[in-house]
This record gives structure tokens, sequence and C-alpha cells, in this order.
């Protein structure tokens, strides 16, 4: 099972809008709504940002909003803060005979 | 408090074995399906295993699949990862991670992804 593609890196100013994308296939991405985006800042545990493509769990701020279309789930955070800078993986359910599998990883800076 | 603590990493020789324990408390650990994540030093996430509540249904990532087991004890309330045959790659921190999904009225199962992680345990493997 091969990770779903992220771009390496992504960076914007404060207050700026940013969409990272996550490419998989028909056996993950395209062919479930399964999507979850994550974040991770250095030294610490992921935490759940996306989950079911676009909903949030309660706590999360609204800034994250995630969307798909076709085999590539995006996560888009908008009104960039500092503290955004971190670490960002895509996952998705996947038809294989494992159960998840996570994207490559994007760095986000913020300038 | 939702809380998930690993317990029983450290460094072993290739070809060795680790039994990693996650210690659940703040929900109903019985009802949840939980999984294992590792990261690898200055790498990306990689799922490892999954198990299901009642443990009648289990995964492995290929790279781990007939050296690794994982099983859950619903009266002490934790999730272990037994790993056997140990190698160089599988050097990293591994993660217990709650199951978002759940079960519809028809045993329909819907992978929401993983909702709680614990603070990781690292594990290293070398000679």
């Amino acid at each position: 099972q091969s990770a779903l593609t992220q771009p390496a890196s992504v960076s914007g100013s404060p207050g700026q809008s940013i969409t990272i994308s996550c490419t998989g296939t028909s056996s993950d991405v395209g062919g479930y709504n399964y999507v979850s985006w994550y974040q991770q800042h250095p030294g610490k545990a992921p935490k759940l940002l996306i989950y079911d493509v676009s909903k949030r769990p309660s706590g999360v701020a609204n800034r994250f909003s995630g969307s798909k279309s076709g085999n590539t789930a995006s996560l888009t955070i908008s009104g960039l803060q500092a503290e955004d800078e971190a670490d960002y993986y895509c996952s998705s359910f996947t038809s294989s005979s494992t159960v998840y599998v996570f994207g490559t990883g994007t760095e986000v800076t913020v300038l | 408090e939702v809380q998930l603590v690993e317990s029983g990493g450290g460094l072993v020789q290739p070809g060795g074995s680790l039994r990693l324990s996650c210690a659940a408390s703040g929900f109903t650990f019985s009802t949840y399906s939980m999984n294992w994540v590792r990261q690898a030093p200055g790498k990306g996430l990689e799922w490892v295993s999954y198990i299901s509540s009642s443990s009648s249904t289990i995964y492995y990532a290929d790279s781990v699949k007939g050296r690794f087991t994982i099983f859950r004890d619903n009266v002490k309330n934790s999730l272990y990862l037994q790993m056997n045959s140990l190698r160089d790659e599988d050097t990293a921190v591994y993660y217990c991670a709650r199951d978002k999904g759940y079960y519809d009225s028809n045993g329909y199962y819907y992978y929401y992804g993983i909702d709680v992680w614990g603070q990781g345990t690292t594990v290293t493997v070398s000679s």
C-alpha cells in the first residue's frame, strides 16, 4: 500500500489561506468518504482536524476545512496563524488488506 | 479526561522482541476499536495495526505482517503490540490510537480515522 501523495511544503503569510492536497487512488481517497486530516507539532502526538472528508471534531477551529474531488482530498486553512505552523497528514480508509493509509506529510510554514 | 499511555519501548537488537502496552482511561475502552501507528525518526506517520472492540477483526500493515501481533484486554483497559523479529526499519515512535469509527445498526463500520493519540513510546532497533 503506497502512501498518499502530499506536497512536501506549503507556506503562507498570516491571514492568508493555504490549501494542502492529498492524492490517492480509487481504492482509497476516491473510493470512500473516509478521509481524515491531522496536525502534528514537533515532538507532539498528532491531532485530528478533519474526519469524514469535511467534518470537524468539537474544539477544532472553523478555519480548518476539508473537501474532496475524485482521487484528491484537500485541507484548507483560512486566516493562517503562527500557531498553524506544523506538519499536516491526510489519511484514508483503503480497500486493501490494510485499513488506513497516511499521506507523505506537508510542512506548513507561516512566513 | 480521555487518555492513552504507552509503555514498553526501548533498545533492542535486530531479531529481538518487544511488547508495547497502552493503558486507556477516561472512556469505555471495550466499545472502541484501537490502532497502533508509528513514526520513524524524521519521517511521516505509518499505520501499523487495527483491532476491533471485541478483537474479532484484526489488520496489519504489510511491513509488519507475520512479525507483529496486536491484542487487547478489555478487563484491564489495555492494548498491546507484540513485536518479534525486529528490524532496523522498525525503529520509530509507536503511538497507541483510538479509532473514531463505530458500527451502525446494520453492523456496518464507519472508518472515521483516529481521534485520540497517546504520547508515544520509542523503539530503537540497533546492534
